[in-house]
């Protein structure tokens, strides 16, 4: 069975200071992975996915993510944190079925 | 943890009827749940926002007579997909808001896989 796994429940930063937001996956087969977020009182907002190609993918607002095969790692970075990332987190992760699997999340809080 | 059931895991049909998927918070309220749809490859996009004991918000584009939701309860949101074609089949996911001391948080079912004969 696939799993996705965000290891920390909260990442705390300060403004102006890069961020991660780990995410570490088990897929048979090659995977689709994603980035979401999610800000209070919202669904979730697309960030960015790797399909294939480059392993660093660049998505909205500033964030990017590393696919690392060897590791089975797909972190979500971020080179300046602002306060107005703090939200919640979710990566995912398709199979070649087309089953989606989410992690448990990961809550950001940028401090001012 | 807290979990989200979603039923069924698989579900393939006839054009032309009409399939029922469930999604329960199991062990937590939720006044809010929110409905999925992903292609392969493609991102998920939202269908829809389910209130508990109101009318779903429908997202642009996404027709209410076809899908339609009910959050009777503060457990249980259903999506029935009408006169169901194959141009529907897709992977359809649930998530429910769980609003606690921390701040709330999103809880996702294990997604349905639609298939549309």
């Amino acid at each position: 069975a696939q799993s996705v796994a965000q290891p920390e429940d909260q990442v705390n930063v300060a403004e102006g200071n890069p961020l991660t937001v780990k995410c570490t996956y088990s897929v048979s087969g090659n995977p689709y992975l994603f980035w979401y977020v999610q800000y209070p009182n919202r669904g979730l907002q697309f960030l960015l996915k790797y399909i294939t190609g480059d392993n660093l993918v660049k998505g909205s607002y500033g964030f990017e993510a590393e696919f690392n095969k060897s590791q089975t790692s797909f972190h979500l970075k971020k080179p300046s944190a602002l306060v107005s990332d703090s939200a919640l987190y979710f990566c995912a992760a398709n199979d070649a079925g087309n089953m989606l699997t989410f992690g448990g999340g990961t809550r950001l809080m940028v401090k001012p | 943890g807290a979990v989200v059931s979603q039923h069924p895991s698989w579900v393939i049909c006839k054009s032309g009827t009409s399939v029922k998927i469930e999604c329960r918070s199991l062990d937590f309220q939720a006044t809010t749940m929110f409905w999925y749809r992903q292609f392969p490859k493609q991102s998920l996009m939202l269908m829809a926002t389910s209130n508990e004991g109101s009318k779903a918000t429908y997202e642009q584009g996404v027709e209410k007579d076809k899908f339609l939701i009910n959050h009777a309860s503060l457990t249980l949101s259903t999506l029935t997909v009408t006169s169901a074609h194959p141009e529907d089949s897709s992977f359809y996911i649930c998530s429910a808001r769980r609003q606690g001391g921390k701040g709330e948080k999103l809880f996702f079912g294990s997604g349905t896989q639609l298939s549309v004969l």
